[in-house]
């Protein structure tokens, strides 16, 4: 079956430590997306990326990283330098960014910071 | 500025009928996206509209008015399952999504 898995669904972490969440599809798309979601808040968008080795900054980028080694692949990580990391963190993806941008979502891990 | 208004949080009875609207104002305009959202899962797409009209999917529809910047969700028939948060989302010309805050739907019996 066709999807996107994120890992871990629960993830907890003190203050100060660095933590990367994993996200892999393999729906054969091009572009792929990580968003925060807090409550009463829409989904803010922290990196995107288009293509293999290259990615942007979204909205909310600092004090967090990714990397685009595979296109199946799209890990995030949240550094200590993240000041209030406590959210829920979607991944996505969609065929290509450029034409039509429906965006089809991992299930999510939700961080604790301690 | 960049904007997506919809209502925080609606009730309806199950066999009703609801209609959840959006607001928008995007850099440029790619189409309009309704998900919808059970809590603590991830959004899963309804609808996509880019030309004025409706598009209806069973009891689900969905309406666009670009000269107005106005979309709306209709849910006809609904049941308890319906209870969610339903996410409205604008493509700006960069073909980049910009998301309300959602829209949690409250079904009572």
């Amino acid at each position: 079956d066709g999807g996107i898995t994120q890992s871990p669904k629960y993830l907890f972490r003190k203050e100060g430590q660095n933590v990367t969440l994993s996200c892999e599809q393999n729906l054969n798309h091009d572009a792929m997306y990580w968003y925060r979601q807090d409550p009463g808040q829409g989904l803010r968008l922290i990196y995107y990326s288009q293509i293999v080795n290259d990615f942007q900054k979204g909205d909310i980028a600092e004090g967090y990283s990714v990397s685009r080694e595979k296109k199946e692949s799209f890990p995030l990580t949240v550094t200590s330098a993240q000041k209030n990391p406590t959210a829920f963190y979607l991944c996505a993806s969609s065929i290509r960014a450029e034409v039509y941008n429906e965006q089809f979502f991992g299930p999510g891990t939700r961080l604790t910071v301690l | 500025g960049q904007n997506i208004d919809q209502p925080t949080e609606m009730t309806a009875t199950e066999g009703a009928i609801v209609q959840i609207n959006c607001t928008y104002q995007t850099s440029g305009f790619n189409g309009l996206f309704w998900y919808q959202q059970h809590a603590g899962e991830a959004p899963t797409f309804l609808s996509y509209n880019v030309l004025d009209g409706l598009e209806e999917k069973g009891r689900f529809s969905s309406f666009l008015s670009r000269s107005k910047g106005y979309s709306y969700l209709l849910l006809k028939e609904l049941q308890m399952k319906d209870s969610a948060s339903y996410l409205c989302a604008g493509a700006d010309s960069n073909y980049q999504l910009i998301w309300g805050a959602g829209t949690k739907l409250i079904i009572k019996p």
